[in-house]
């Protein structure tokens, strides 16, 4: 079946540093790919999403390349701000399954 | 544009009770999804409704849980009776169009059983 795997946090980072979380999956066929954010206390909003290979997804300074030749959809940016911290998610979804296949959560923290 | 709305935001009782969660989803929306998220298990999905029918159920723990979507705008996730292990954090979410389409979710229940 279909699976995301995430880079394991927690990560915490100095306000301006560069930050990746990796994440790559298994599905069948081609799935969308999707980065969501959860603030303390809220829901999960998307934050970012591609649907084909090569494909970037782009949103507040975050980016994610879909690279099917690796099955991966790194989130990154450039200068992290305190305002980041929040855990994120990995998630895709595939022609079959026709829901969202989540990974494990990769919680960040931004000191000032 | 008003998100999904869910209630109540927090909930404590004890074990053996009814507990009645809601969500109303976003209008024009055509799918519905109840996850529960704990530390231990992360984010799980319970069940799915497309245009109001339940698609899949396979997450719904056990047949303690039940959930209903009467119409468009509103669908509940029942637990009757509960037990200390249904703590947890339950969202709603939904979804237009198709499967490649973001899911917006509600901020939540916060779910407490004694």
């Amino acid at each position: 079946g279909d699976s995301v795997t995430q880079m394991e946090g927690p990560v915490t980072l100095s306000e301006e540093a560069f930050l990746t979380i990796n994440c790559t999956y298994t599905a069948t066929g081609y799935p969308s790919l999707f980065w969501y954010v959860q603030y303390p206390g809220e829901g999960l909003q998307l934050l970012l999403k591609a649907t084909k290979a090569d494909d970037k997804g782009s949103n507040k300074g975050f980016e994610a390349t879909y690279r099917k030749e690796t099955t991966s959809f790194h989130l990154e940016k450039g200068s992290v701000q305190v305002s980041d911290s929040a855990v994120y998610f990995c998630a895709l979804v595939s022609g079959s399954a026709r829901q969202l296949t989540f990974g494990s959560g990769t919680q960040l923290t931004v000191l000032p | 544009d008003a998100g999904v709305i869910q209630s109540p935001r927090h909930e404590v009782t004890e074990m053996g009770q009814e507990v009645t969660l809601r969500c109303k989803p976003i209008s024009g929306h055509n799918s519905l999804f109840w996850y529960r998220q704990t530390m231990m298990r992360g984010l799980e999905l319970l069940i799915y409704f497309n245009n109001n029918v339940p698609i899949d159920d396979s997450g719904m723990p056990e047949d303690r849980f039940s959930a209903k979507m009467p119409n468009a705008s509103f669908s509940t996730l029942k637990i009757q009776p509960s037990e200390p292990r249904d703590s947890a954090v339950y969202f709603c979410a939904s979804r237009a169009g198709t499967d490649n389409q973001p899911q917006h979710f509600g901020d939540g229940t916060r779910l407490s059983i004694l």
